[in-house]
């Protein structure tokens, strides 16, 4: 079936502009999260959705950083007056059983902020 | 401080051998610990996942080992093979913490 896909693949973008990064999770699955990956760096965690719960936001890096999710499924990660440090690759990943399913991840949105 | 520590941070080996990738956690409560497989601009995928009551899980040529007493698991690679060539995380649940992973590259 089909996994987790995310758009754009990849982004560029002016220091100072918004962008919208989106993620489409595997049917069914209620869980999502967002991570995001740093140049030779670790998976760094974001924000978690899980059903209709208020969402895990402890990884936001700033309140320019935001996140939604509509109607349990597609999720929107949104980035204000993006900043050079920005630059990353979004990683967006879906699970079926809460905290403790297997991930499976999209293949990211790889974000550059010139 | 983070609380998931991966070694050795890089690795070499020459195709066809065996190397092990180690993994040490602070996490508490534990529910669950997960080894991904990265390749190089691809999302990681899903190696093994073992509960507190598993000590070993494999996967192919990979095995998994667990200790919840000392809060280690290592991830055990046989036969390298070229493609085994990629970076390998360690994830503990609950609240999903990461590694920073080790890079291994398989020379032949």
């Amino acid at each position: 079936g089909a996994g987790v896909s995310q758009s754009p693949s990849n982004k560029v973008t002016e220091k100072g502009k918004d962008v919208e990064l989106r993620c489409d999770p595997i049917s069914g699955h209620t869980a999502l999260y967002w991570y995001r990956q740093s140049l030779g760096q670790g998976l760094e965690f974001l924000i978690y959705f899980q059903g209709n719960s208020a969402p895990d936001k402890s990884g936001l890096p700033s309140d320019r950083f935001s996140a939604e999710r509509t109607g349990g499924s597609v999720s929107t990660l949104t980035i204000q007056r993006t900043q050079q440090e920005d630059s990353a690759v979004y990683l967006c990943a879906s699970s079926s059983l809460a905290g403790g399913g297997t991930q499976y991840f999209g293949p990211g949105t790889r974000l550059l902020v010139l | 401080k983070n609380q998931v520590e991966q070694s050795p941070q890089s690795l070499i080996i020459l195709e066809g051998k065996n190397c092990t990738l180690q993994c040490n956690y602070t996490v508490s409560p534990f529910s669950n610990l997960r080894w991904y497989k990265q390749d190089t601009g691809r999302g990681p995928v899903s190696l093994t996942i073992m509960t507190f009551s598993e000590n070993t899980k494999s996967n192919g040529r990979y095995t998994a080992t667990l200790d919840a007493d000392t809060k280690q698991s290592s991830l055990h690679i046989t036969a390298s093979q070229l493609s085994d060539s990629a970076s390998y995380i360690c994830v503990v649940s609950e609240r999903v913490r990461f590694g920073a992973g080790t890079r291994l590259t398989v020379k032949p």
